[in-house]
């Protein structure tokens, strides 16, 4: 059973507009959330997060948005660059017997064309 | 340079064959994770240590066992290799603060 869900698998925009990947889960129990970027051949890297006592948080062109009730997230990236394409991955941490582990979703690859 | 360090980068193995991917930390991070990603599955947690001593099973374990005999070093090895683990591996590691994790750069195993 999937507990992150990320359920467009690819994602194209143009440079300069704005890109949305989104993320579900499952567990009221997650209680912070966050965002990876992975370029090909390298390990993911953090990108940005949000605690669930907060419903948006920005840094620079990214926003990640959250909405508790209906257990969905976003991340919008104003503008999109062409350094922008690689595959994003959502993640949630919280409880899970006794310790945090990160629950990834399958992760959204995105193409920002110039 | 702080950070993650995993070996080998690649390697191709006969199935049936044992297999150590290494993974040392020089953060003094106390929690470590191995994952697997592949196509359309994303990550997967094959194993995981909260602590130097302590391991713990994750989504996908069988087929992997781990050791934390210190705190920086996290081997992952297969006992004998079958083809559906052929995959790219990533170790990561997590400070007692903070939520995020560091990753690796990864091992791409084929297993033939």
């Amino acid at each position: 059973d999937q507990q992150v869900k990320q359920n467009s698998p690819s994602l194209s925009v143009q440079e300069g507009r704005i890109s949305i990947l989104n993320c579900d889960y499952t567990n009221s129990m997650f209680d912070y959330f966050l965002w990876y970027k992975k370029y090909p051949a390298e390990g993911p890297t953090f990108l940005i997060s949000i605690s669930s006592i907060k419903d948006k948080n920005e840094d620079g062109r990214f926003t990640v948005f959250l909405n508790k009730s209906a257990k969905h997230l976003s991340l919008h990236i104003v503008p999109s660059q062409p350094g922008d394409s690689a595959v994003y991955f959502c993640a949630a941490s919280g409880p899970q017997g006794g310790s945090e582990k990160l629950v990834f979703g399958k992760g959204t690859k995105l193409t920002v064309n110039p | 340079i702080a950070g993650i360090t995993q070996a080998p980068t690649s390697q191709i193995l006969a199935a049936g064959r044992r297999m150590t991917l290494r993974c040392t930390q020089d953060m003094r991070h106390n929690a470590m994770y191995w994952y697997r990603q592949d196509l359309g599955l994303g990550l997967r947690l094959i194993h995981y240590s909260n602590t130097a001593g302590t391991t713990g099973k994750g989504e996908v374990p069988d087929g992997y066992s781990v050791s934390r005999a210190n705190t920086d070093d996290f081997p992952l090895t297969l006992a004998s290799a079958v083809p559906s683990q052929t995959s790219v591996y990533f170790c990561a590691s997590r400070g007692d603060k903070g939520f995020g994790y560091t990753f690796g750069s990864g091992t791409r195993l084929t297993v033939v």
